[in-house]
């Protein structure tokens, strides 16, 4: 299979750092996404990494290794409205979502 | 640009009644997708399409038929609704050319209820 596994639930502290995990299988591997949903609407794309390294975007950086199997998100400076659950995607043309992160940011 | 639409938002089904979901998409995108999202599941493949008259099964395909007539529409159908098909429907569409992030755009989703 192309088992993908993250944390199901955690919880920050606004102005906070909180970094995801996502760790996938390896083979035949093409690409790696990131999407946040908010409660009730469609995701929406974040970031994309296909080469190893760490890709900045704002507040959110998305990091790879393709070698591990390994890939994290992680967002600075939280805010409020950051509480969404953030899905984690393996593959480009036939994708593979994980089960998705429910991130509660509190005050 | 609309992006991409599905149609309806929300339908309430009676076991053993079909129903079509639609979706559409103005980005002459060539990939189409449907997921099912059910809680703690993630979202689950369905059905997906790589071109206009192109089908092909997904991670969860039993119960489900699709079409692509036309490279703008994706169409699910349920022949025989059961209640183990009450879930949120995801439309997703992608393109893949060099000035992408190979990203999907989805729809607002379609909630079904099977009694």
């Amino acid at each position: 299979g192309q088992n993908i596994d993250q944390p199901t639930e955690m919880t920050a502290t606004e102005g906070a750092i909180v970094q995801i995990n996502c760790t996938y299988q390896t083979s035949g591997f093409n690409g790696l996404f990131w999407y946040q949903q908010h409660a009730g609407e469609a995701p929406t794309f974040l970031s994309y990494n296909v080469l190893d390294g760490l890709e900045e975007k704002g507040r959110f950086s998305s990091f790879l290794s393709r070698s591990k199997g390994y890939s994290y998100l992680l967002l600075k400076e939280l805010q409020m409205k950051d509480s969404a659950s953030y899905l984690c995607c393996r593959g480009s043309y036939i994708p593979t979502f994980g089960r998705g992160t429910s991130l509660i940011v509190h005050p | 640009n609309a992006g991409v639409t599905q149609t309806p938002k929300f339908r309430v089904l009676k076991t053993g009644q079909s129903m079509t979901l639609l979706c559409a998409q103005d980005m002459n995108h060539e990939y189409m997708y449907w997921y099912r999202q059910d809680p703690g599941m993630g979202l689950r493949l369905i059905h997906y399409s790589v071109g206009e008259g192109t089908t092909a099964k997904g991670e969860v395909p039993d119960g489900y038929n699709v079409s692509r007539l036309k490279k703008q529409n994706f169409l699910l159908g349920l022949e025989s609704a059961a209640p183990s098909q009450t879930s949120v429907y995801f439309c997703a569409s992608s393109s893949f050319s060099a000035k992408t992030n190979h990203e999907q755009f989805f729809g607002p989703g379609t909630r079904l209820t099977v009694l």
